[in-house]
Formats: structure tokens, C-alpha cells, sequence
């Protein structure tokens, strides 16, 4: 069974650093690109960027270039959202997903973490 | 950016009844290799992440009711729900996955009426 399991949620104040994790199971983690998803509170989904386990190759959204930096660790099918200095606008959560292939095509993302909620204020 | 605009941002629809669901693109989508729309359909319920329902526009996801279908013409995009369940109660979400940033409509919160 495919799960993607995320790190429990977060309390930061301004200016803090944070490293979230996304775990894969059940599948070729190296194979599939994972997604980073931002939803800030009773708003939509906005897409933040995707990372290939394979050779860590990431494409950011301009929204979030500089802001924040993906990586993975293949030896523990472990993918990271990271920021170096946070701000309170960053409360949210975040979800990672797979982008899932059908016939050798991409079809959206398949699978979904449960989220982590990053909370931060002073 | 390919900018993706849903309509109408709330509905609310009898049990029973169908509900639709827009979604309109900036720019064409559409793979000409393989001739399919890079558009996908998500279902949020609150507290839970998306859950992926149709992808290239109207492929169904496996183990998503045939209640939910999608269809295009062009740059538009429907989902449309036969039949609603009171366990429709959701926000969908529509998503192009043809050209990063894949973005994301601002989502349609679907009530019964």
C-alpha cells in the first residue's frame, strides 16, 4: 500500500528555521516526483513545487523560489520541505504528494500525505 | 503562470440531484504527443487532504464512484456529479499538471441544499 506519512505539526516564531518531513512506503520512492502543497487557513491549495527523489532535481514555483528549499534522503525514502527564516505568513499547512504515472504518463498527484500544520508566531 | 479559474465558487444542490463544476484554463493544456489534457480533479473534505477523483480530464480515478465524471472542450473543464451523496459535501479543486508551476483553481465548495 502506497502511504506518504508527514511529521507532526510545528510551532515556530518569526525568524526560526523548520525541516518538515514526507515518508514514502510502498512504492519506488526514488520513481516518482513528490509535490509540495501549501493551503493557508480556509483558503485553497496553491502548488509550491516538485523534487525527483531519483537525482534530486526541484522546480519551484516563482511564488516560493527563495523561500524555501525542498530536498530528500532516497536511503530513507524521505522527502523535506525546509525554511531558513520563517514568517508568520508561513502558517499553514502543508501537504506532500506523488505525482502519479498511468501508462508511463503523468495523471496529478495520487497519493497524499495527512498534512502538517506549521503554526508560527511570536 | 497558467492561471486556472473555477466556477461558480459555491454551489449547493438537493440530494439526489447533479451538480457541475467549472474550470477554465489560460492556455490550452493538451498534450499533442498523446493527445490528452494534463487536467486533474481533486475532492477536499474538511480536515482530510485532496483526494484524487479524474485526471487527464476525464479518466477516472479507481475506486471513485462512476457518480463523478469530467469532461473538456478546449480550455473548459466540467466535473460534474450524478446523483449527490450527502458524502459529497466537499471543496473541489481542479489542477493543471501540463507546465510548472502546476496551479491549482481557487476550489468550489459544494453544500446540499
Amino acid at each position: 500500500e502506497v502511504q506518504l506519512v508527514q511529521s507532526g505539526a510545528e510551532m515556530r516564531k518569526p525568524g526560526e528555521s523548520l525541516k518538515i518531513s514526507c515518508k514514502g512506503s510502498g512504492y519506488s520512492f526514488a520513481s516518482s516526483w513528490i509535490g509540495w502543497v501549501r493551503q493557508m487557513p480556509g483558503k485553497g491549495l496553491e502548488w509550491m513545487g516538485i523534487i525527483y527523489p531519483g537525482d534530486s532535481d526541484a522546480k519551484y514555483s516563482p511564488s516560493f523560489q527563495g523561500q524555501v528549499t525542498f530536498s530528500v534522503d532516497k536511503s530513507i525514502s524521505t522527502a523535506y520541505l525546509q525554511w531558513s527564516s520563517l514568517k508568520a505568513s508561513d502558517t499553514a499547512m502543508y501537504y506532500c504528494a506523488r505525482l502519479g504515472r498511468g501508462s508511463g504518463l503523468h495523471r496529478g498527484f495520487d497519493y497524499w500525505g495527512q498534512g502538517t500544520l506549521v503554526t508560527v508566531s511570536s | 503562470d497558467i492561471v486556472m479559474t473555477q466556477s461558480p465558487d459555491s454551489l449547493a444542490v438537493s440530494l439526489g440531484e447533479r451538480a457541475t463544476i467549472n474550470c477554465k484554463s489560460s492556455q490550452s493544456v493538451l498534450y499533442s504527443s498523446n493527445n490528452k489534457n494534463y487536467l486533474a480533479w481533486y475532492q477536499q473534505k474538511p480536515g482530510q487532504p485532496p483526494k484524487l477523483l479524474i485526471y487527464w480530464a476525464s479518466a477516472r480515478e479507481s475506486g471513485v464512484p462512476d457518480r463523478f465524471s469530467g469532461s473538456e472542450s478546449g480550455t473548459d473543464f466540467t466535473l460534474t456529479i450524478s446523483n449527490l451523496q450527502a458524502e459529497d459535501v466537499a471543496v473541489y479543486h481542479c489542477q493543471q499538471y501540463y507546465t510548472t508551476p502546476y496551479t491549482f483553481g481557487q476550489g468550489t465548495k459544494l453544500e446540499i441544499k
